[in-house]
């Protein structure tokens, strides 16, 4: 049974570029939340998305977007990269919107 | 954004011994979840706890939902080098009216666990 998925894995972007990080829930689960994590933090709610629509959101700024697709894979876009931007971002799958969520190895991104 | 206050933010012990730990929250959770997360890598959901009051235990650990449903606690028995890690509380709730939890985390307690 294969978990949560994401890619790429390391990621180095420019400041003022664009992003789209990938994400495969665990079979079965059909709702996808996405997390930042600085270094030495704990993760910070980005959103949740659930039958295809953002259902909760964070306190993010509109550059941060995402989409869900019918086979319940998720991206998350972010534009007009800053370098506070660095940090690893993680997709965590759940079976309902609340329910338990199991985390992806996570996507690290570094704005330089 | 708003966190859980997780203490101590960090325990060095010996093997063996056994650790404690908690968080504590202003507001109230309906569900509390434990994880464990190894250096660049997501984290591993260790317990997960439904109802004020429960205790609830996955091998050596052992987790309580706190009864006024502010605070959670979670202990590790016989403490082995494998347990090194940071460990982190999360609380969800549904907001208002709608039914779409987000999770709320503390700021990790980092173990290190002396053979």
């Amino acid at each position: 049974d294969a978990g949560v998925t994401q890619s790429p894995t390391h990621l180095i972007k420019t400041r003022g570029q664009q992003v789209t990080l990938r994400c495969s829930p665990k079979s079965g689960h059909d709702t996808v939340s996405w997390y930042q994590q600085a270094l030495g933090q704990g993760p910070q709610f980005i959103f949740q998305y659930y039958e295809e629509e953002e259902r909760q959101r964070g306190n993010f700024p509109d550059r941060f977007s995402g989409h869900q697709f019918p086979n319940y894979s998720s991206e998350l876009n972010v534009n007009a990269l800053l370098l506070g931007d660095s940090a690893l971002y993680l997709c965590a799958s759940s079976s309902t919107p609340l329910g338990e969520q199991y985390f992806g190895p996570g996507t690290r991104l570094t704005v330089t | 954004g708003q966190q859980l206050n997780q203490s101590p933010q960090s325990m060095f012990i010996q093997e063996g011994e056994d650790v404690s730990m908690n968080c504590t929250s202003s507001s109230i959770f309906n569900t509390w979840l434990w994880y464990k997360q190894d250096p660049g890598e997501g984290p591993v959901l260790l317990i997960a706890l439904y109802k004020a009051g429960e205790l609830t235990s996955n091998g050596r650990l052992t987790a309580q939902f706190g009864i006024t449903r502010k605070d959670s606690f979670l202990n590790i028995s016989a403490s082995i080098p494998s347990d090194v890690g940071i460990y982190f509380c999360a609380g969800l709730r549904s907001t208002g009216g709608t039914s779409y939890g987000k999770l709320t985390f503390g700021q990790g307690t980092i173990l290190t666990v002396h053979p």
